[in-house]
């Protein structure tokens, strides 16, 4: 069975500074893996996603996220937090059948506080 | 600009009583996901559609829930009897299929419920 582990609960960074946001998957065969972002009483905005070739993918509001398949690990990162960063951060991963994706496996999700 | 929607946004009712979820899938997607998220277990994938037929419905309670896709533009969920513990906000995602390059999935703004 796949699952995915978010070990950060709460991080709080100061405006400005950069993030590392963690994940750790575990998935048998290739996995398709997932960054959403959730504010306050919204639904789920896909930031990225990574499917194959180039391990480092792009995504919306500058960040990127790593595949790195020895350490099972796909990080969010972004260079410089801006206060509308602050929200909660979802990594997941997930399969394909035939016709398309399956159903996707959560983390517990990271909450970003940002300090001014 | 093409979205999930669902309604209602918010629901309280009573324990024992029905409550029927919809959503509105974005136009031309042909996979439907519904998923449940609660603060103890986090988002969790009940049940999901493609083409209009069930391929995987076993994060569901199968004796009180039931997921169904009257039409293409249409996907309801529906809880009876309702119990305090199904108290959480229900997500409906869409996704167009195909190739993995471009199946993701899109979510909807969700549906509060509170059971009392």
């Amino acid at each position: 069975a796949q699952s995915v582990t978010q070990p950060d609960i709460h991080i709080t960074v100061s405006e400005g500074a950069s993030l590392e946001l963690r994940c750790n998957y575990s998935y048998g065969a290739t996995p398709y893996l997932f960054w959403y972002v959730q504010s306050p009483g919204q639904g789920l905005q896909l930031l990225l996603k990574y499917f194959s070739g180039d391990t480092l993918v792009q995504g919306i509001k500058g960040f990127e996220a790593e595949f790195k398949r020895s350490q099972s690990s796909f990080n969010l990162r972004k260079p410089s937090v801006h206060w509308s960063d602050a929200a909660e951060y979802f990594c997941a991963v997930g399969s394909l059948s035939g016709g398309g994706a399956d159903g996707l496996t959560f983390g517990k999700g990271t909450h970003l506080i940002i300090q001014p | 600009d093409a979205r999930v929607t669902q309604t209602p946004r918010h629901k309280v009712t009573e324990m024992g009583q029905e409550v029927t979820m919809r959503c509105q899938p974005i136009l031309g997607h042909n996979t439907v996901f519904w998923y449940r998220q609660t603060m103890m277990q986090g988002l969790e994938l009940l049940a999901y559609f493609r083409n209009r037929a069930p391929l995987d419905d076993s994060g569901m309670p199968k004796d009180r829930f039931s997921a169904e896709m009257p039409d293409a533009t249409l996907a309801t969920l529906k809880i009876q009897p309702s119990e305090p513990r199904d108290s959480a906000v229900y997500f409906c995602a869409s996704g167009p299929g195909g190739s993995s390059s471009t199946d993701t999935q899109y979510f909807g703004p969700g549906t509060r419920l509170t059971v009392l």
